[in-house]
């Protein structure tokens, strides 16, 4: 069964500060997808990036960058010098089918405050 | 605006209602999801349709109907609504299985 674990309830840090939001996962299948997506506090939800589990280049935007690593089950989200706007709630999932949600399991999400 | 759009925005209901949250998008996508969140779960899967005419179940069902009878519309039906339905209700499509979910704002649920 396909599991997402998000240990980090709550971080809070300070503006300019880099912080790293963790997602490990469990599947089976040796082909599926990881995504993660955003939630500030005005309630809707943003798509950040999708990743298949071929493809485990680093991948960098900006001052957000995710490290998907296969050997731990891992695909960390990591924002460089925070600012107060990222503040948020920020999800990963997995699915096992591609991009369509019927196969997606959600993490149960970690609330990232930037205090200025 | 091309999007996804629900209504209503929020609802106080009485256990034993009957109530449809209304998903509407215009953006001719093929899939469409219904998802609740409740802190500390995350979001929980309930219906899905993968096309027009058709619809399964998801993680979380009982308690909850849709229809497709169309492309642009997917609306969620709770036939006898109960507390524990109390959360946030997120409808999402997708264009095909490349692409990404695009959510709608959400509709805010209190069953009291």
């Amino acid at each position: 069964a396909q599991k997402v674990t998000q240990a980090q309830t709550e971080i809070s840090v300070v503006e300019k500060e880099d912080v790293t939001l963790d997602c490990v996962y469990e599947t089976r299948d040796t082909t599926y997808y990881l995504f993660w997506y955003k939630q500030p506090p005005s309630g809707e939800l943003v798509f950040l990036i999708r990743r298949n589990s071929f493809d485990e280049q680093n991948e960098i935007s900006g001052r957000y960058s995710w490290n998907f690593q296969k050997s731990t089950s891992s695909f960390n989200f990591t924002i460089t010098a925070s600012q107060v706007v990222d503040s948020a709630v920020y999800f990963c999932a997995l699915s096992e089918d591609g991009g369509y949600g019927n196969k997606l399991v959600f993490g149960a999400g970690t609330i990232l405050r930037v205090k200025s | 605006i091309a999007g996804i759009t629900q209504a209503p925005t929020s609802q106080i209901l009485a256990a034993g209602r009957r109530m449809t949250l209304r998903c509407t998008q215009d953006m001719r996508h093929n899939a469409m999801y219904w998802y609740r969140q409740d802190l500390g779960l995350g979001l929980r899967l309930i219906h899905y349709s993968n096309t027009a005419g058709t619809t399964g179940k998801g993680e979380v069902p009982d308690g909850y109907s849709v229809s497709r009878a169309n492309t642009d519309d997917f609306p969620l039906t709770l036939a006898s609504a109960v507390p524990s339905q109390t959360s946030v209700y997120f409808c999402a499509s997708s264009r095909d299985r490349n692409s990404p979910l695009h959510f709608g704002n959400g509709t805010r649920l209190t069953v009291t």
